[in-house]
């Protein structure tokens, strides 16, 4: 089954740049997704089809996808953007797959 | 306003059922594929089932073939889930979302309904 990896944990200064990585097995041939959730709200679609932002999302947020890793990149954080931010994809054998998310501080 | 609206959630016993609802508004159902998601107390998003615009393809987890249902009703704009045989490891926020495109985001969610299966 495809499995995708995302740290544990990142942690940002405010007004600094945070990177959020999710590693898959040529993860570069497929269209990534990029969720944040923050506690007690539902997701929400921030980064699709790896480098697309939705209507209302800051242009601080871009994604990039290559090879072995996908990656989301906050520009100048925001106390706002604390969050937990999962990768998704979609596989032919195992469907839909979920990074196991990261937890965003901004110090 | 583009809206998910999740419903049927509650305390169930082990072995019993619950049939979850999602009402659409303010977009064409029946031309989105739809998908349900869960997210058991303090762990990540776990993909359950997708359903696509005519109900033709179904798709379910591992972990809920042979247990739950999904289905909809594009008349009435709803979607569906009917879940057999509960198991304490069920026990989640069940959101449904809508599917942007083929193999696509999920880019409308619902705001999630508690299923609590414990005796």
């Amino acid at each position: 089954s495809y499995e995708l990896t995302q740290p544990l944990s990142v942690s940002v200064a405010l007004g600094q740049t945070a990177r959020i990585t999710c590693g898959g097995n040529n993860i570069g041939s497929k269209n990534v997704h990029w969720y944040q959730q923050k506690p007690g709200q539902a997701p929400v679609l921030v980064i699709y089809r790896d480098s697309n932002r939705p209507s209302g999302i800051p242009e601080r947020f871009s994604g990039s996808n290559s090879g072995n890793t996908a990656t989301l990149t906050i520009s100048r954080a925001q106390a706002g953007d604390e969050a937990d931010y999962y990768c998704q994809v979609w596989d032919s054998s195992t469907l839909v797959v979920f990074g196991g998310g990261t937890k965003l501080t901004v110090l | 306003e583009v809206q998910l609206v999740e419903s049927g959630g509650g305390l169930v016993q082990p072995g019993g059922s619950l049939r979850l609802s999602c009402a659409a508004s303010g977009f064409t159902f029946s031309s989105y594929s739809m998908n349900w998601v869960r997210q058991a107390p303090g762990k990540g998003l776990e993909w359950v089932s997708y359903i696509s615009s005519s109900s033709s393809t179904i798709y379910y987890a591992d972990s809920v073939k042979g247990r739950f249902t999904i289905s909809r009703d594009n008349a009435k704009n709803s979607l569906y889930l009917q879940m057999n045989s509960l198991r304490d490891e069920d026990t989640a926020v069940y959101y449904c979302a809508r599917e942007e495109g083929a193999g696509g985001a999920f880019d409308i969610w619902g705001q999630g309904t508690m299923v609590t299966v414990s005796s």
